[in-house]
């Protein structure tokens, strides 16, 4: 098993320019999500999904786009990315079940200039 | 909805020190709770979990207890490893039923030899 795979895993961007950061999971887990990692901030969760076709916001769901098309994937788009969209992005799955455990990717380090 | 609180560090320890990391929670009800463990250039990783009152969740020499009296579920370990130098994050799900996890902000563990 492959578990949460993240592309790319650094990534520099212009502002104004849009990307997709991929993820990909292999253990046919119901629930994806994305959370953002700034200094000081902890996690924040930007968008998440309980299963194909199902997608809801987070926290911090502006300049952010997701969709589900499948189990396996789930992209975040950016847009027109800005310098505030600066972080290191982690994508994260788990079976449905609030006692269920997250596994999550190795992170995708996004600088916008 | 369900909040936590974690101690803010930094956290620097001498090898073999006694290790406490607090964090506290609101809830309604009883979710259960986690310590999730970053490794520098790592996404993160369940250390431990608890998933009801008075439950002592316990790995790699690590504990937590789940004490419904004071809300808090901190993080010990009786004798700290340069390997354990790393962030520890408290988490909790978002509100009951809730799929969304909600994280601390984290505190960072520096173990010196």
């Amino acid at each position: 098993n492959a578990g949460v795979t993240q592309t790319p895993k650094f990534q520099v961007l212009k502002t104004g320019q849009s990307m997709t950061l991929q993820c990909a999971q292999d253990m046919n887990h119901e629930y994806m999500s994305w959370y953002r990692q700034d200094p000081g901030m902890g996690l924040r969760l930007i968008h998440y999904s309980v299963g194909a076709g199902i997608t809801d916001q987070g926290e911090v769901p502006n300049g952010y786009n997701v969709s589900r098309s499948t189990t396996e994937d789930f992209p975040l788009r950016l847009l027109s990315a800005a310098p505030s969209q600066t972080s290191v992005y982690f994508c994260a799955s788990r079976v449905t079940g609030r006692a269920n455990v997250l596994t999550f990717g190795a992170g995708s380090r996004l600088t916008v200039l | 909805g369900n909040s936590v609180t974690q101690m803010e560090g930094p956290v620097t320890l001498s090898e073999e020190a006694f290790l406490t990391i607090n964090c506290t929670y609101t809830a309604t009800g009883y979710p259960s709770l986690f310590w999730y463990v970053q490794y520098p250039g790592e996404g993160l990783q369940l250390l431990l979990k608890a998933t009801k009152a008075d439950d002592k969740g316990s790995n790699k020499g690590f504990e937590a207890t789940y004490r419904k009296e004071t809300t808090s579920f901190h993080l010990e370990k009786g004798s700290v490893q340069v390997s354990d130098s790393a962030v520890y994050f408290c988490a909790l799900p978002v509100q009951g039923g809730s799929e969304k996890l909600v994280f601390g902000k984290g505190t960072k563990l520096t173990v010196n030899p």
